[in-house]
Formats: C-alpha cells, structure tokens, sequence
C-alpha cells in the first residue's frame, strides 16, 4: 500500500520567515495530494491541495509543488503569522476504482514565533 | 450550510464494552469516510462508505464495523474495545470521484479505561 513519509517533524519559524514541510510517497499511482491544518482539539481543516497534472498551485500565501518524478511534494506558507501555527498533514490519494481513501503523514507541528 | 457533524464530541468507556460513534455529512455528499487519529500520529484510514456499502477498508480487525443509512449519514461501531482504541475518530465526506475533497468533521475523543 501507500506510504507517506513527512519531514521535518516540528519546525520553528520568526514570524514573517517562510516555512517549508516536504512529504514523499511510495504508490506512483498517487494522483492527490492535499494538505491540511488542525488546530489543538479540531478536526484537520483543507488548506490546499494538487492533482498530478499540475506541478504548483498557489494561495495567496500557500503554495503547493509537486514533483512526479521523484515522488515527493512540498507545503511552502510565505509570511508566516502566528495564527498559522498548528500541526500540518500531507496525504496522498489513488483512484482504486472503488474509493479515495487517504494515506496521511506522521505531521509536522509548525510553531510561529513573535 | 452545515458542515460535517459528529457525535459526541468525547466519550469514556471501559475494556471490553461496545461504542457507537455518529457522522453527518456535508450537504451534497454522499461518501462517508472514518479514519482514527492516536495522539500525535496522522490519521489512519479505517474505511468508507458509499450508497450503503463500505467501499473500501483499511487495516482495521472486524471489531470495526460500520453503517450508511439512505441519508448518507454513517455510524461507526467498535465491538470488545482495548486500551489501544483510545483515540480521536474523525469522519470525512465527500463525492465518490477520485481526487475528491474530503472534508472533516470536529471528531469524537473516545478513552478507553
């Protein structure tokens, strides 16, 4: 099956600086790869997501890559804000024909500070 | 336009009982996935249903059982419940279609004593 693997684990940023999180998947059959936000004791929340005929999609200050070739996808949030600090989840999704269930990563825990 | 809703929000249970767990889906979906989130780990795909037929399953025992009623809302039920089935149990919804939006609901806190 899927595996996801997310780095870095926690990461620290100065409010203002960007912040990168990199994901990579094993299923060259991926061809979904949405990103989410949660909150401490919320449900995750959608912030952005690619399908594999597109390499980058932007946000406002969210941005996705995608890069099919080696298998992985990067998260990248430019002026970061504290109220952007929680734990973020790559995931990575295949039509199997009978559903799109979702294989998520360990997470990253992004912390904004002042 | 209500979002996904799940009920309840926590819920404590002891060794060996059963729970069932709650989930209506945004308005316009008709696809209800479960997925159950240990603390400080990602979510783990537990299964989905569609048109009242769990459409696929993750690595979950049998102890994991669940239901589509004809308004698309599901259950989520754990039979003989272990220490390890503590955990946040989080419904999505969405369309059938691959590469879909899954949306999801707030969770139920089950602790298992």
């Amino acid at each position: 099956g899927e595996n996801v693997e997310q780095h870095p684990s926690t990461l620290s940023v100065q409010e203002g600086d960007s912040a990168v999180i990199k994901c990579t998947y094993s299923d060259s059959a991926s061809n979904y790869f949405p990103w989410y936000k949660q909150e401490l004791g919320k449900g995750p929340q959608l912030i952005i997501d690619i399908r594999s005929n597109v390499g980058e999609k932007k946000d406002q200050r969210i941005a996705v890559t995608l890069n099919k070739t080696a298998k992985h996808f990067s998260l990248h949030i430019t002026e970061t804000q504290p109220e952007d600090s929680a734990v973020y989840f790559c995931a990575a999704s295949m039509d199997t024909g009978g559903g799109n269930k979702l294989t998520f990563g360990t997470g990253t825990q992004l912390k904004v500070e002042l | 336009d209500a979002g996904v809703t799940q009920s309840p929000t926590h819920l404590i249970k002891t060794r060996g009982q059963q729970v069932t767990l709650r989930c209506s889906p945004k308005s316009g979906h008709d696809t209800v996935s479960w997925y159950q989130q240990a603390l400080g780990q990602g979510p783990q795909f537990i299964f989905q249903y569609y048109e009242e037929e769990e459409r696929q399953r993750g690595n979950f025992p049998d102890r994991f059982s669940g239901h589509q009623f004809p308004n698309y809302s599901s259950e989520l039920n754990v039979n003989a419940l272990l220490l390890g089935d503590s955990a946040l149990y989080l419904c999505a919804s969405s369309l059938l279609s691959p590469q879909e939006t899954q949306y999801f609901g707030p969770g139920t806190r089950l602790l298992v004593l």
